[in-house]
């Protein structure tokens, strides 16, 4: 069965920098586009970023670009999303997504159980 | 980019009654590229519908998507228990996706 655990979240400064990480088994990893979506507490879906299957294409949020950056492994069946410059709106609960399809323009078919990045002084 | 409106915010409803929420979109979305999704407290979201109107693998068929263009409503014919939940529309046809602000559908 398709799983994704995420793993990476913590507690950071503002300033600072966090990479997460997102395990992927019991699917062909290296056929689908991955998202990152993320919630922030009591508040609704925003979604940060995809790459495509084979990682060579990527689109972020307006709210993230230039600061955070999608990336996979297909050999480790893993996807991560670096984050710099951290700011305390970016405190959310982020979630691992798996794209329907190879492209960017398909929904999201299964998700992690998110991990908790909370950035605070 | 495209910004998805829900409606209600919230509903109050008893189990066996009809939920009918609604998903306007700012511009037409692109082949009624439009999902819903389910959320519980401390879960992540369900895919529900694609497509606009598509059931995924192993929904019910108590839910039903309709729509095109810029409106959109999810249909849970008959609530059960387990439905009462916060509910999200999704548009992938155009980048950024977006996601409404969702519903919470509460026992009444």
């Amino acid at each position: 069965q398709v799983q994704l655990v995420e793993s990476g979240g913590g507690v950071v400064q503002p300033g600072r920098s966090l990479r997460l990480s997102c395990g992927a088994s019991g699917f062909s990893f290296s056929g689908r586009a991955m998202h990152w979506v993320r919630q922030a507490p009591g508040k609704g879906l925003e979604w940060v970023a995809v790459t495509s299957y084979d990682g060579s294409n990527k689109n972020y949020a307006d709210s993230v670009k230039g600061r955070f950056t999608i990336s996979r492994d297909n050999s480790k069946n893993t996807l991560y999303l670096q984050m710099n410059t951290l700011r305390a709106e970016d405190t959310a609960v982020y979630y691992c997504a798996r794209g329907a399809s190879s492209g960017w323009y398909a929904y999201t078919d299964y998700w992690g159980q998110g991990t908790l990045v909370t950035v605070s002084s | 980019e495209i910004v998805l409106t829900q409606s209600p915010g919230t509903l109050s409803l008893s189990p066996g009654e009809r939920a009918t929420l609604s998903c306007r979109a700012s511009q037409s979305v692109s082949s009624n590229f439009l999902a819903w999704y389910q959320q519980k407290p401390g879960q992540a979201p369900r895919l529900l519908i694609s497509g606009a109107s598509s059931r995924a693998t192993g929904i019910p068929d108590r839910f039903s998507g309709s729509g095109s263009g810029t409106d959109f409503t999810l249909t849970i014919s008959r609530l059960e228990p387990e439905d009462f939940a916060v509910y999200y529309c999704q548009q992938y046809g155009s980048s950024p996706q977006t996601f409404g602000q969702g519903t919470k559908v509460e026992i009444k």
